[in-house]
């Protein structure tokens, strides 16, 4: 596509529950990260897929998050047993070059 | 510390008026720096990459300070269309592509 797609654009969940958040990046884009962005916040690195290589990991918060990107294209973030802290804005972005993130229009995650 | 640090504002601008607002940062292996633009609940897009020399797009201009271990971003003939959360973006040398270190952003309003 265009650009950077998300889906859903919005998500409302229950405390314990599971949710799956997928991205489709743009195409021919090799990088793929996952950031998140908690109101008035700035973005928070959570994963981070190159190619074939193994993702960088370091920035998911505990192990209830999880990610997988599959034939090099199409993202989804995991949380399970979610918490009301997960609640923020999950934002995917792809790029060719360093620095030059385009992101997703973002999914709103809701626990309540 | 925070690894990047921005003035949260908000920054009160009449139109056509010029302003400017810093972006401190911690770490001197910093290499990469970056403006972002975020439009109240909507993704950061890429405003312009900071060059050592300090660039100009526009009515926009970049400046790197990697004495002070800051960046600076000045927008001259404010139009009220330039109303955003401007984010300030940097790559450590020791980090992988995906760990952009973002601020929190500088809020700037403009008004008529």
């Amino acid at each position: 596509g265009a650009g950077v797609s998300q889906s859903p654009s919005n998500k409302v969940t229950e405390k314990g529950k599971d949710v799956e958040l997928r991205c489709d990046p743009i195409s021919g884009h090799t990088a793929l990260y996952w950031y998140r962005q908690s109101l008035g916040q700035g973005l928070e690195f959570l994963i981070y897929f190159q190619g074939n290589s193994a993702p960088d990991k370091s920035g998911l918060p505990s192990d209830r998050f999880s990610a997988e990107r599959t034939g090099g294209s199409v993202s989804t973030l995991t949380i399970q047993r979610t918490q009301q802290e997960d609640s923020a804005v999950y934002l995917c972005a792809s790029s060719l070059k360093i620095g030059l993130r385009f992101f997703g229009q973002g999914t709103r995650l809701t626990v309540v | 510390r925070k690894e990047v640090e921005q003035d949260p504002g908000p920054f009160n601008v009449p139109e056509g008026a010029t302003v400017a607002f810093n972006c401190t940062y911690s770490n001197s292996a910093s290499q990469s720096f970056f403006w972002y633009r975020q439009d109240c609940r909507k993704e950061p897009k890429l405003l312009m990459s900071v060059y050592s020399s300090g660039n100009e797009d526009g009515r926009f201009t970049a400046q790197l300070n990697r004495a002070s271990q800051y960046i600076s971003l000045l927008i001259r003939d404010s139009k009220l269309s330039d109303s955003a959360t401007y984010l300030c973006v940097v790559i450590l040398t020791t980090d992988s592509w995906g760990k952009l270190q973002f601020g929190a952003g500088t809020q700037v309003v403009v008004t008529p």
